[in-house]
């Protein structure tokens, strides 16, 4: 069974620091594609950073990068110099083999607090 | 930026009545998605849509619930008569032509059903 886990409920982080949100992830399919999507209070889903299984480098966005461990099955991440603008919920992602018409299977979610 | 565009932002319904969810997809994209999300949980998949048929469905998905492309632009969720547990946002989502085939998607309707 697929599935997505994200073990971080909620975390605290002063302003400027690197963050690292946690999320581990099963699949029996070798093609599949990783996401990560930030919801802020607003409520909207803004996409963020892709990561494909047979990427060969880990995923790279501007602030955002995907430390990709795939022997782990891990694909946190990693926000570099955070902003007081970066509270928001996040969550990882997978799609399953990477389809077009595949569904995305969705993690809990972490909610991330800047400290300013 | 093209995005994907969903009304009502916010719906009140009273339960037994019917609900039509309306969005409107990304120009060019083929692939079409509904998920929910219950307040403080995660994002759940609903149904996805491609070639003006259902290509997936999830157990939430039962017989209340109905999608639909009237015409060129506009993708529907229809829910014949809603329940308490059906409030919840609704979010559309559209995949195209892309290099990681990801889901764009709308700013959501909350929809609550009294």
């Amino acid at each position: 069974a697929q599935k997505i886990t994200q073990t971080q409920p909620g975390m605290f982080v002063q302003e400027k620091e690197a963050v690292t949100l946690d999320c581990t992830y099963d699949t029996s399919d070798p093609s599949y594609g990783l996401f990560w999507y930030k919801q802020p209070s607003s409520g909207e889903m803004i996409f963020l950073i892709y990561q494909g299984s047979y990427d060969q480098q880990n995923a790279t966005e501007g602030r955002y990068s995907l430390n990709f461990q795939k022997a782990r099955k891990s694909a946190n991440l990693v926000i570099s110099a955070s902003q007081l603008g970066d509270s928001a919920m996040y969550f990882c992602a997978m799609k399953a083999p990477v389809n077009r018409d595949d569904k995305i299977i969705f993690g809990k979610g972490t909610r991330l607090h800047i400290l300013p | 930026e093209p995005e994907v565009t969903q009304t009502p932002s916010h719906q009140v319904t009273q339960m037994g009545q019917e609900v039509i969810l309306r969005c409107v997809p990304i120009s060019n994209h083929l692939y079409f998605y509904w998920y929910r999300q219950i307040l403080g949980q995660k994002v759940e998949f609903l149904v996805s849509f491609y070639n003006n048929e259902i290509s997936e469905k999830s157990e939430i998905f039962d017989d209340q619930f109905s999608v639909e492309r009237p015409d060129g632009s506009n993708f529907t969720l229809k829910i014949r008569s809603t329940k308490l547990e059906d409030s919840a946002m609704y979010f559309c989502a559209s995949s195209g032509p892309g290099a990681h085939n990801e889901q764009f998607f709308g700013p959501g309707t909350r929809l609550t059903v009294l």
